[in-house]
């Protein structure tokens, strides 16, 4: 069955940088769009970004240009997400999602999340 | 495009109907010709489990109480009779525009 598993959140002071983890298993990961997507208390459910299956194209929402970037390691079955320059308002849980339609469509299944606190 | 959902508070009676209303702010059929709306449900202490997809398609193992309709910019989630499993947060998505968006949630409980 699909699984895909977090890590790598905490506590982390405003302005420095933390990367998470998603490994996934159960489905072919190369074949597969991934997204990650956070839960903040003010927001709800935001995107943060998206992810081709061979990590050739990236898109992300305006949140997230140009302080975080999505990565993934097809040989490792991994996600990453790099977040740099890191605020208050990034105090979420922190999900990878797998997508699977063609064009960043859809999402059909969800990690457990990683919570990330940023707070001095 | 922003998804509003109503109500985004629901206390349910068990065996009884529900109804999730959920508006999205633009017309939500893709280029490709599909509509891109997806539901999910939230239960306390886990991650989010997709329902409904392409506005009515039930993924495998959902309920057949669970029912989704709608085009345009108006879509429903009807429960036909409520479990007490159903608890939790139901949240709409929409994935035909970039970047996808969410609605805020409707809780249902329990009466």
């Amino acid at each position: 069955q699909v699984q895909l598993v977090e890590s790598g959140g905490g506590v982390v002071q405003p302005g420095r940088s933390l990367r998470l983890s998603c490994a996934a298993s159960g489905f072919t990961f190369s074949t597969s769009a991934m997204h990650w997507v956070r839960h903040t208390p003010g927001k709800g459910l935001e995107s943060v970004g998206v992810i081709s299956p061979d990590g050739s194209n990236k898109y992300y929402a305006d949140s997230a240009k140009g302080r975080f970037t999505i990565s993934r390691d097809n040989s490792k079955n991994t996600l990453y997400l790099q977040m740099d320059g890191l605020r208050a308002e990034d105090t979420a849980v922190y999900y990878c999602a797998r997508d699977p339609t063609d064009d960043y469509n859809d999402i059909d299944y969800w990690g457990q999340g990683t919570l990330v606190t940023v707070s001095s | 495009v922003v998804m509003t959902q109503s109500p985004l508070s629901l206390p349910v009676t068990l065996g009884q109907p529900a109804s999730i209303s959920c508006r999205s702010s633009q017309g939500l059929v893709h280029r490709d010709g599909n509509t891109y709306f997806i539901w999910f449900h939230q239960r306390p202490g886990q991650s989010p489990r997709r329902l409904i997809y392409r506005v009515s398609k039930r993924d495998s193992g959902v309920p057949d109480r669970f029912s989704g309709s709608g085009s345009g910019t108006d879509f429903t989630l009807k429960i036909s009779r409520v479990e007490a499993e159903d608890v939790g947060v139901y949240y709409c998505m929409q994935g035909s525009h970039w970047p996808p968006t969410f609605g805020q949630g409707t809780k249902v409980e329990i009466k």
